[in-house]
């Protein structure tokens, strides 16, 4: 069964940062990586999909990068502000029909 | 809809009741997903449709979880006899391609259903 695990699995910084979060998994042999977003009490916001051919994906001030020999992905922020905090999960597609996901990163980014 | 939506919100349930818990996908989307998750944790997969064909249900933890899609639209997950453990956020999205092309497409997530059960 796929494995993915999230380090660190909190994190706290002070707001203008830059930093990045990291996402490894077991199993290589994936459709798609996909790093969303989540607000206390809210559902899963997706940020940016990255496919199994491709090496990164940008969406204004973040970046995707996935290593799929490695199991590894991150996601890199940029000049963090207040309102990135949430928890950001990411999620690997081994088929068609379900995800895995990982547990998470807590960010606070403190003004 | 523009959005995928789940009701109701919350939910508190005492042990041993049913509960039903709906989601309504965005107008025209062919693959439906129910998810569980945990406190701290990431969600777990329970059941996927396409259309109103149950697929996969690998993921449902027991007999007492039950899911639906009669019309190929709206999904209800139904649990008997609720126990502690079921106590979590489900999360319901959907997408609009299936199969191998929908790997390649994006998911809407809804905002959850929280089931608390004392």
């Amino acid at each position: 069964k796929q494995e993915v695990t999230q380090i660190p699995a909190a994190l706290s910084v002070p707001e203008g940062e830059n930093l990045v979060l990291n996402c490894s998994f077991t199993d290589s042999a994936i459709y798609n990586l996909q790093w969303f977003r989540q607000d206390p009490g809210k559902g899963l916001t997706s940020l940016l999909l990255i496919q199994s051919s491709q090496r990164e994906q940008t969406s204004g001030r973040l970046n995707a990068s996935l290593d799929k020999s490695s199991g590894r992905s991150t996601l890199y922020i940029a000049a963090s502000q207040p309102g990135d905090s949430a928890t950001y999960l990411c999620a690997v597609r081994g088929n068609f029909n379900k995800f895995y996901f990982g547990s998470g990163t807590k960010l606070n980014v403190k003004p | 809809g523009a959005g995928v939506s789940q009701s109701p919100r919350y939910k508190v349930a005492k042990r041993g009741q049913d509960v039903a818990l709906r989601c309504d996908p965005i107008s025209g989307h062919v693959s439906l997903f129910w998810y569980q998750q945990a406190l701290g944790q990431g969600p777990e997969f329970l059941t996927y449709f396409q259309n109103e064909a149950q697929l996969d249900k690998s993921g449902l933890p027991s007999d007492r979880f039950f899911a639906e899609r009669p019309e190929g639209s709206v999904s209800t997950l139904k649990i008997q006899r609720t126990q502690q453990e079921d106590s979590a956020v489900y999360l319901c999205a959907s997408s609009l391609v299936a199969g191998v092309l929908g790997a390649n497409y994006g998911y809407t997530f809804g905002s959850g259903t929280r089931l608390t059960v004392v």
